[in-house]
């Protein structure tokens, strides 16, 4: 166990549905993380919150909205979604986004298939 | 621009022998590198980090060297075993962008 959380670990989604990914970390960091990670790819950063303030937008499709109400706590709102956004969605956490050389730790991902 | 690549996808090893995983870099500015491990199932796990005043760093069966020289990273894992076997994936931290960059990783599969 690394410290975070991620429900569901399975999902499965219409392209009219609207789901929600929620992530939980018990390490007492502050930044939070959103990773896309698809075959054959590299993991791709999607979103990164530091003191529950978002600081990065990796070019995300607006059909996904991350919300964090808390240092400990993240969701991932999925509206509308894509066939090819089926993947692995990580969720990972550091101490602070602004010391580079902070680990970050990873859940388990929850995977989602797109219909 | 930024690379992080893996020289090989698969790496097959026999249960007792020791395992070298290598990693290329592109950024010269990169000052931090992680490895991690990922199991089926599981998300990325990470196991040892070096920092760029390093050239060499050990913790418990792995070890991973750095060579600026030629930006290259590797991680050895000694007396491989079954649980050894999964994806294992390099990442690189500049210092001027706080956001860490993942190679496609590579394929450990240990056989008895």
């Amino acid at each position: 166990e690394t410290g975070v959380t991620q429900t569901p670990r399975h999902l499965v989604m219409g392209m009219t549905n609207k789901k929600s990914l929620k992530c939980e970390q018990h390490l007492g960091h502050n930044a939070m993380y959103w990773y896309k990670q698809s075959a054959k790819k590299p993991l791709e950063l999607m979103f990164v919150y530091n003191f529950k303030e978002q600081t990065e937008n990796n070019s995300v499709p607006s059909r996904f909205s991350p919300e964090c109400p808390n240092s400990s706590h993240l969701f991932l709102h999925l509206h509308t979604l894509q066939p090819e956004d089926s993947a692995l969605y990580l969720c990972a956490s550091s101490q602070d986004e602004d010391h580079s050389t902070d680990t970050q730790y990873f859940g388990p991902g929850t995977r989602l298939t797109v219909l | 621009g930024e690379n992080v690549g893996l020289h090989l996808p698969t790496l097959s090893v026999q249960e007792g022998d020791n395992s070298i995983i290598n990693c290329a870099y592109s950024n010269s500015a990169s000052d931090y590198f992680i490895w991690y491990k990922q199991e089926s199932g599981k998300g990325p796990q990470f196991i040892i980090d070096i920092r760029s005043n390093m050239d060499k760093r050990q913790g418990q069966r792995v070890t991973v060297l750095l060579n600026k020289t030629v930006k290259h990273l590797s991680l050895q894992i000694a007396a491989t075993q079954p649980g050894d076997s999964a994806v294992y994936f390099c990442a690189e931290n500049a210092y001027n962008t706080d956001k860490l960059i993942f190679g496609t990783g590579t394929r450990l599969q240990v056989f008895p």
